[in-house]
């Protein structure tokens, strides 16, 4: 069974840039999450996502975040314009009920 | 609110030695919770988890946790420590299965041969 994909890997940008992350969960899972992974702390969740509907995106700083899961399989999550705290991995999970799997996930350094 | 406290931000121990990296949680209601680790540039890979039930949780690498309810804890332990064990564990909180999680900080886990 494939596991949950992400891309890029890895990207750098410089402040006030955009940039788009892209996550696929595994087939059939209905529930995706975006976590943010600051160095040295444990994932924060960003968003989450039941098919295509948010279901919390409570900690989401929407004033520059943004994302997406239109056809209720993969997932774009956007930052414009980012900011050097930014600076973190973003990991993106789906779930069936119960357990989380992770993707590999995008380290982004802002600069 | 829910939270998730690891004590030790390290944990070191020698080979083929008892490890046990400590978890305790704060949760309206009946906890679900859940251990992952994490090695360098990679993911948070699922170990196991506590639904309901036995209270002595067996997942995967040899790996097991305790849930213990008047402690509120749910600490991770493995028999015989390997080298290969030394990554970054995380538990998690959620209060539902459909949930999001609440991580802790992590415990960076040495092995040393």
């Amino acid at each position: 069974e494939a596991g949950v994909a992400q891309s890029p890997r890895y990207k750098i940008i410089e402040k006030r840039q955009s940039v788009a992350f892209w996550c696929n969960p595994i087939s059939g899972h209905a529930t995706l999450y975006w976590y943010q992974q600051i160095l040295g702390q444990g994932p924060k969740l960003l968003i989450q996502f039941q098919n295509n509907g948010v279901v919390d995106d409570s900690q989401l700083p929407k004033d520059r975040f943004s994302a997406e899961r239109l056809k209720g399989v993969d997932s774009t999550l956007k930052i414009q314009p980012a900011k050097l705290e930014d600076s973190a991995v973003y990991l993106c999970a789906s779930s069936q009920p119960g357990t989380q799997y992770f993707g590999p996930g995008t380290r982004l350094l802002v600069l | 609110a829910q939270s998730v406290a690891q004590p030790e931000d390290q944990v070191n121990v020698a080979e083929g030695n008892p490890l046990t990296v400590k978890c305790t949680y704060s949760v309206s209601g009946n906890p679900y919770l859940f251990w992952y680790v994490q090695y360098p540039n990679r993911g948070l890979q699922f170990l196991l988890k506590y639904i309901t039930g036995d209270n002595l949780v067996k997942g995967s690498y040899g790996f097991e946790a305790e849930f213990n309810k008047s402690q509120t804890s749910f600490h991770l332990k493995k028999p015989s420590a390997l080298v290969s064990d030394s990554a970054l564990y995380f538990c998690a909180v959620s209060r539902h299965i459909f949930n999001k999680f609440y991580f802790g900080s992590g415990t960076k886990l040495n092995v040393k041969p």
